[in-house]
């Protein structure tokens, strides 16, 4: 089965601090592609980054970054210099042959001026 | 307003009665996803569609749900007889997908309230 975990159900942050948001997933695919989704308070999700499973670079844009481990099936969302709109709900999502993308159950950031 | 499209935004209904959904996806968008969201939960995979195929269906879209895609373009998800455990969000998403995975843009959902 293919499965997304993501283990903290809320953190906060300090406004222009970093944060790390983790995510595994469990899968006996090789081709597959990873995202972090944000979801602010009664707002659409909007896609924050993402990964393929193929390439060894972390993604990084702007102030979020990853860290993906393939061998460890972890791929966590690193945010820089949190801001007050980064707070919101983010998901962990996975894509795989078949294209049915999974979500993993959500965190909660609070960004706390 | 390019964006994915859902109506209505929210729909209240008591339950047994029957409710339909709409989503209009990024016009050139050839994959169609439905979720259904509950509160404080990640969107749970409903159905999936490319073009007008419906390629999967999850083990939660019950015989009381339906969905379809005419001619590719806009989709519809229905409930019969609903109950209240119906009550979510109900969101689409849709991408652009030739032989690779690219972003999926999410609308922003029907709210359905089942009482």
């Amino acid at each position: 089965a293919q499965t997304v975990t993501q283990s903290q159900p809320e953190m906060s942050v300090q406004e222009a601090e970093t944060v790390t948001l983790s995510c595994t997933y469990d899968t006996s695919e090789n081709n597959y592609y990873l995202f972090w989704y944000k979801q602010p308070p009664s707002r659409q999700m909007i896609l924050v980054i993402r990964q393929e499973a193929y390439k060894q670079q972390n993604a990084t844009e702007n102030r979020f970054s990853v860290n993906f481990q393939k061998a460890a099936k972890s791929f966590s969302l690193k945010i820089s210099d949190s801001q007050l709109g980064d707070t919101a709900m983010y998901f962990c999502a996975f894509i795989f042959n078949n294209n049915d993308m999974r979500f993993g159950a959500g965190t909660r950031l609070t960004v706390k001026p | 307003d390019t964006g994915v499209s859902q109506n209505p935004r929210h729909k209240i209904t008591k339950r047994g009665q029957n409710v339909t959904f709409r989503c209009d996806p990024i016009s050139e968008h050839n994959r169609l996803y439905w979720y259904r969201q509950t509160l404080g939960q990640g969107p749970e995979f409903l159905t999936y569609f490319q073009n007008e195929a419906q390629l999967e269906k999850s083990r939660l879209l019950s015989d009381r749900f339906s969905a379809e895609r005419p001619k590719g373009s806009f989709s519809t998800l229905e409930i019969q007889r609903t109950e209240q455990g119906d009550s979510a969000m109900y969101l689409c998403a849709s991408s652009l997908g030739v032989g690779q995975f690219t972003e999926a843009f999410f609308g922003q959902g029907t709210r359905l309230t089942v009482v």
